[in-house]
């Protein structure tokens, strides 16, 4: 099976500031990785897939970037709405889905 | 606008089978654009995919979950169900269902979510 690993586990931030996540992925999944947000009490929210692709609908401050068993998750200026959870999400070659464990950004 | 509306019991006892169904409004899910998958949340494990189905009942399961789910389509009710056999207490969660994009595999739209206790 692939294990995802995403760092920081948390982090503090301001509005305005840049913030970068990364994930990590046990095998190269070339660019079979998803980004997720969740806020609480809600369900998960794509952001991102194919690593790199900004979902319809999505701000363009949000941007992921890497392949194989790296990437990168960027939002350029926080905004207040994005305070949140975000989680990477890859599929293997047999359409077997992890999740990340997730990262908390919330209010420095 | 496509929505998901998880249902079923929020109560289930250990040893029993946990049964639910999502069903699709505003739109068909007889789609071969689409598959139809099961994600469950707790604390312990964090988001967990349980397995994914097409309305032509073509399915693929989470290996760890495999022995104890079955995925089922029913399109004359544009839903789809998950049974879960033999719970216990590590099976609580919060269970989503989701539409599953067939192009980037990526879960697009998501039900609210219900919450389902395993306990006596």
């Amino acid at each position: 099976d692939i294990q995802m690993t995403q760092s920081p586990a948390s982090l503090s931030a301001s509005v305005g500031d840049r913030v970068t996540i990364t994930c990590q992925a046990s095998q190269d999944i070339r660019n079979r990785l998803n980004w997720f947000q969740q806020k609480p009490g809600q369900p998960p929210k794509l952001l991102i897939y194919h690593a790199s692709s900004l979902e319809t609908g999505v701000p363009s401050r949000f941007s992921g970037s890497g392949s194989g068993t790296d990437f990168t998750f960027t939002i350029a200026s926080l905004q207040p709405e994005d305070f949140a959870t975000y989680y990477c999400q890859q599929y293997d070659n047999l359409l077997r889905f992890t999740f990340g464990p997730g990262t908390k950004v919330d209010i420095k | 606008q496509l929505q998901l509306q998880e249902s079923g019991p929020g109560l289930v006892k250990p040893s029993e089978t946990l049964s639910l169904t999502c069903t699709v409004f505003g739109g068909s899910i007889s789609s071969s654009s689409y598959y139809w998958g099961w994600i469950r949340q707790s604390p312990g494990k964090g988001l967990e995919w349980i397995g994914s189905i097409s309305y032509t009942e073509n399915t693929y399961y989470n290996p760890s979950l495999k022995s104890r789910v079955t995925l089922s389509v029913d399109t004359s009710k544009n839903q789809f169900s998950l049974k879960l056999i033999s719970v216990t207490a590590a099976d609580t969660a919060v269970f989503y269902c989701a539409r599953q994009r067939v192009w980037g595999q990526a879960f697009d739209i998501w039900g609210q979510g219900t919450r389902v206790i395993v306990s006596s």
